[in-house]
């Protein structure tokens, strides 16, 4: 199994542009979690979604941010406009649905610089 | 509100010493624990989980974990430290509705 893959590892932009991180979860997870980890606020939950579904949005810091999970397979978080307080490093994390005793899978990351 | 606190922000011990790394739990109804590690510039990684059954949980690397339901604890322990080990770990529990909350995390150096 390749595990949950994240894309771009790196993204260095400036002030203004949109960012867009992607995410392929692992085959037959029906959860997937966007996070965010600063050392101010370590990780913090953005947003998840269940069978493709958003189902709490509440951790999405404002309307620059937009999720969205077209399909099983593929995740997209995009930040329009960026801001310098963006910078960060975004994980994406899946699960499988098992009561609530499945573990979730992480990505290596995307870490976010905002000029 | 269900939560897992870590109260240490960092632990240094030496190689070959025990380590324990400590988490309190609030949840209500059964808990749900989980430990991840996570190296620099990595993801995190799954070490061990309680879900139900004995109270001590073994993991990957060699490190275990104690479920208290008592002390409202499950603190992660390893009988003899690595360098390798260095890394920082996060407590979290999974609620009910299916989200995971994790610790603020507790940075562990293994000095040589």
């Amino acid at each position: 199994d390749a595990g949950v893959i994240q894309s771009p590892r790196h993204e260095v932009t400036e002030m203004g542009q949109e960012v867009t991180l992607r995410c392929k979860p692992i085959s037959g997870h029906d959860y997937l979690f966007w996070y965010r980890q600063t050392m101010m606020r370590g990780l913090e939950l953005l947003i998840y979604f269940n069978n493709n579904v958003p189902i709490d949005d509440s951790g999405m810091p404002e309307d620059r941010f937009s999720a969205k999970m077209p399909n099983a397979s593929f995740s997209t978080l995009k930040i329009q406009p960026s801001e310098p307080r963006d910078s960060a490093v975004y994980f994406c994390a899946s699960s499988r649905t098992s009561g609530r005793t499945g573990e979730l899978f992480f990505g290596e990351g995307s870490r976010l610089t905002v000029l | 509100a269900q939560s897992v606190a870590q109260p240490e922000d960092q632990v240094n011990v030496a190689e070959g010493n025990p380590l324990t790394v400590k988490c309190t739990y609030s949840v209500s109804g059964n808990p749900y624990l989980f430990w991840y590690v996570q190296y620099p510039n990595r993801g995190l990684q799954f070490l061990l989980k309680y879900i139900t059954g004995d109270n001590l949980v073994k993991g990957s690397y060699g490190f275990e974990a104690e479920f208290n339901k008592s002390q409202t604890s499950f603190h992660l322990k390893k009988p003899s430290a690595l360098v390798s080990d260095s890394a920082l770990y996060f407590c979290a529990v999974r609620l009910t509705g299916n989200q995971f909350y994790f610790g603020t995390g507790t940075s562990l150096t293994v000095i040589p």
